[in-house]
């Protein structure tokens, strides 16, 4: 698995619920970040962290918010879902030391 | 910020053809470039990089090259074979201050057997 873990798998929201997508890896890689992805779109980069107590915005930041207390975990949550958030959400890992990143098995969320 | 451009959208060959798929970057800065394969309803799995001191890779019947000049790069498949169908992703990474990665947007690729 990557060493990736995420929850739920499949998620159905209703506009303006929030919720919270898990991610979590068995090791001490320092960055972690969320991607999602649409068709004919690609991953996009939602937020990304560098460490413990350090985030930064990707490239579609916009109706997410993310933490990292920990190593191990960096939840994405979600304010007050919209249908533009319909999408598949990665979860990713990667080490300092070379610029592989490994992905999480994903989420899929729908929001009606 | 960086710009991955990826060509073609879909593919088809048959069994046993070479496969190739471009893609091209706009930073010049950016220093690693994956590929991805996801099947479907599965995560993107890394099969192959390259490094920006590198010109080309091989790993059995999968290659890169890269051309920092033109600043493209391509996946070559040798000798396909129907498990290769998939979705490939190229990606570059600029490494400034954290290993931002800018995927292209993919390529679908069929092998008929």
């Amino acid at each position: 698995n990557a060493g990736v873990t995420q929850t739920p798998k499949f998620q159905v929201l209703k506009t303006g619920q929030s919720m919270t997508l898990q991610c979590a890896q068995d090791m001490n890689h320092e960055y972690m970040s969320w991607y999602r992805q649409d068709p004919g779109m690609g991953l996009r980069l939602i937020h990304y962290s560098v460490g413990a107590g350090i985030t930064d915005q990707g490239e579609v930041p916009n109706g997410y918010n993310v933490s990292r207390s920990t190593t191990e975990d960096f939840p994405l949550r979600l304010l007050s879902a919209a249908p533009s958030q319909t999408s598949v959400y990665f979860c990713a890992k990667g080490q300092g030391s070379s610029y592989e990143q490994y992905f999480g098995p994903g989420t899929r969320l729908t929001v009606t | 910020g960086e710009n991955v451009e990826q060509h073609p959208s879909t593919l088809s060959v048959q069994e046993g053809d070479s496969a190739v798929i471009k893609c091209t970057y706009s930073d010049s800065a950016s220093n690693y470039f994956p590929w991805y394969k996801q099947e479907l309803g599965k995560r993107p799995q890394l099969i192959i990089d390259i490094r920006s001191n590198v010109g080309e890779k091989k790993d059995q019947r999968i290659a890169v090259t890269l051309n920092k000049t033109a600043k493209h790069f391509s996946l070559h498949i040798t000798e396909t074979q129907p498990e290769d169908s998939a979705v490939y992703f190229c990606a570059a990474l600029s490494n400034t201050g954290f290993q931002k990665l800018v995927f292209g947007t993919g390529t679908r690729l069929l092998v008929s057997p």
